[in-house]
């Protein structure tokens, strides 16, 4: 079984719409990220969470939010989409700091109409 | 800030070739850096990384990097190409255990029969 999971891996959506992503793993870490990944612009980093009472911002939060329901579970909203929120999106784990090797789920493609 | 370049969205070379993948940093202090890969409709995984030990690091399917803090480069090169490297990789630094990572923007490599 996958250490990091998403669901939906797929989904196309209307603008306007409320939207949740979510994130499980399996690994026992603290740490855990969400990302946005857009053609030739990388991985940009939206909210991050240290633990389970620690969220941060990160990069690109406008139009987002977060929960940290579990030290398994990482949850990412989108409270009313927009076509520019298309795009692939992606949960990770990493143990303690920025040494650390980061484990990434395998990506949820959001389509907004 | 930490902020990671890399020269050439597309590289293309033909199988049995040399790979070149360039990676320039920038950092305030003593970085840690990082090689991702992420083949069609996967997640990204580690390649390899340099956390301040040698300067040369071997890391998965025959990749390796050399850190050059004179240069402020974490090139990555591989002797001899197989269709199998075809993906997107991503160069990524980070400053200290405490910080997060930043991606580049990534530089997908074609292989040629």
């Amino acid at each position: 079984d996958a250490d990091v999971t998403q669901t939906p891996r797929n989904r196309i959506t209307k603008t306007g719409k409320r939207i949740m992503l979510e994130c499980s793993q399996t690994k026992g870490h603290d740490r855990m990220y969400w990302y946005r990944q857009d053609p030739g612009l990388g991985l940009r980093l939206i909210y991050y969470s240290f633990d389970v009472k620690d969220i941060n911002k990160g990069e690109i939060s406008d139009g987002y939010s977060v929960s940290r329901q579990a030290q398994a579970k990482f949850s990412l909203s989108l409270e009313s989409a927009i076509p520019n929120q298309t795009a692939l999106y992606f949960c990770a784990t990493s143990d303690t700091g920025g040494a650390d090797t980061q484990y990434f789920g395998p990506g949820t493609r959001l389509t907004v109409l | 800030a930490q902020s990671v370049t890399q020269l050439g969205s597309h590289v293309s070379v033909s199988e049995g070739a040399l790979v070149l993948l360039r990676c320039n940093y920038s950092s305030s202090v003593p970085p840690y850096l990082f090689w991702y890969v992420q083949y069609p409709n996967q997640g990204l995984q580690l390649l390899l990384k340099y956390t301040s030990a040698a300067t040369l690091v071997k890391g998965i399917n025959g990749f390796e990097a050399e850190f050059k803090k004179s240069e402020t480069s974490f090139h990555l090169t591989k002797p001899s190409a197989h269709m199998s490297d075809a993906a997107e990789y991503f160069c990524a630094v980070s400053a200290s255990s405490a910080s997060k990572i930043i991606f580049g923007s990534g530089t997908r490599l074609s292989i040629r029969p």
